[in-house]
């Protein structure tokens, strides 16, 4: 079974703090992908990573920045919250495109209240 | 406009009736997901098509591609089906979300 776990379940935290969003997973999957997750918004995408020391922005990369230096682990850094970061965060990864289709497996998810 | 849409945002059915939701889209996809989030935040895959149907246990998913549309069944709908379910298109690398239904089972 994929496992994708996240390092928090839920955060609090304050506006102007550094905040660091921990996922793993171990399948050794090359993508992986931070989403959050707002009501009547769905999903969107902030940032995804394809393989160690590569990212990409997503549709929402403004306030964010990410980490990959390994395989395994990809970090999501708030460098200042503020409080319009306050949403779900999904990690989730997947396999490379193999020409196929590529299902994703997602973590449990960070809920981040900024006050 | 959002590239997905589903519907309804919000469904409340009894047990055992059977369950539709909608998923209608507008952009070229290589395929398409339907996700199921239970309270608590944790997503599953219930399936992934490209054309045609799939079935697994009560759930049904169809696709039809000339109509960019697809549709979730629950036939025999029990509470533990309370969720919300997600749909979502792949395009290449990049995925859109739908913003979900909320389905609620009453006994």
């Amino acid at each position: 079974d994929v496992k994708v776990t996240q390092s928090s379940r839920y955060l609090v935290k304050r506006t102007g703090e550094k905040v660091f969003l921990e996922c793993v997973q171990d399948m050794d999957h090359e993508n992986m992908f931070w989403y959050r997750q707002d009501p009547g918004l769905g999903l969107r995408l902030i940032y995804f990573s394809y393989d160690v020391k590569m990212k990409e922005k997503g549709d929402i990369p403004e306030g964010y920045s990410v980490s990959r230096e390994k395989k395994e682990r990809f970090s999501l850094i708030l460098e200042s919250a503020s409080t319009n970061q306050t949403s779900m965060y999904l990690c989730a990864s997947s396999p490379a495109s193999r020409g196929g289709f590529q299902e994703q497996y997602f973590g449990p998810g960070t809920r981040l209240t900024v006050t | 406009k959002n590239e997905v849409e589903q519907s309804p945002q919000n469904l409340t059915a009894q047990e055992g009736e059977f369950i539709t939701i909608n998923c209608s889209y507008s952009v070229g996809i290589s395929a398409l997901h339907w996700l199921q989030q239970h309270p608590g935040g944790g997503i599953v895959s219930l399936f992934m098509l490209s054309s045609g149907k799939k079935k697994h246990g009560r759930l049904i998913a169809t696709i039809n591609i000339q109509e960019k549309h697809s549709s979730l069944h629950i036939t025999a709908s029990h509470p533990r089906d309370s969720a919300v379910y997600i749909c979502a298109v792949r395009r290449g690398n990049d995925m859109r979300f739908g913003a979900g239904t909320r389905l609620t089972v009453k006994p």
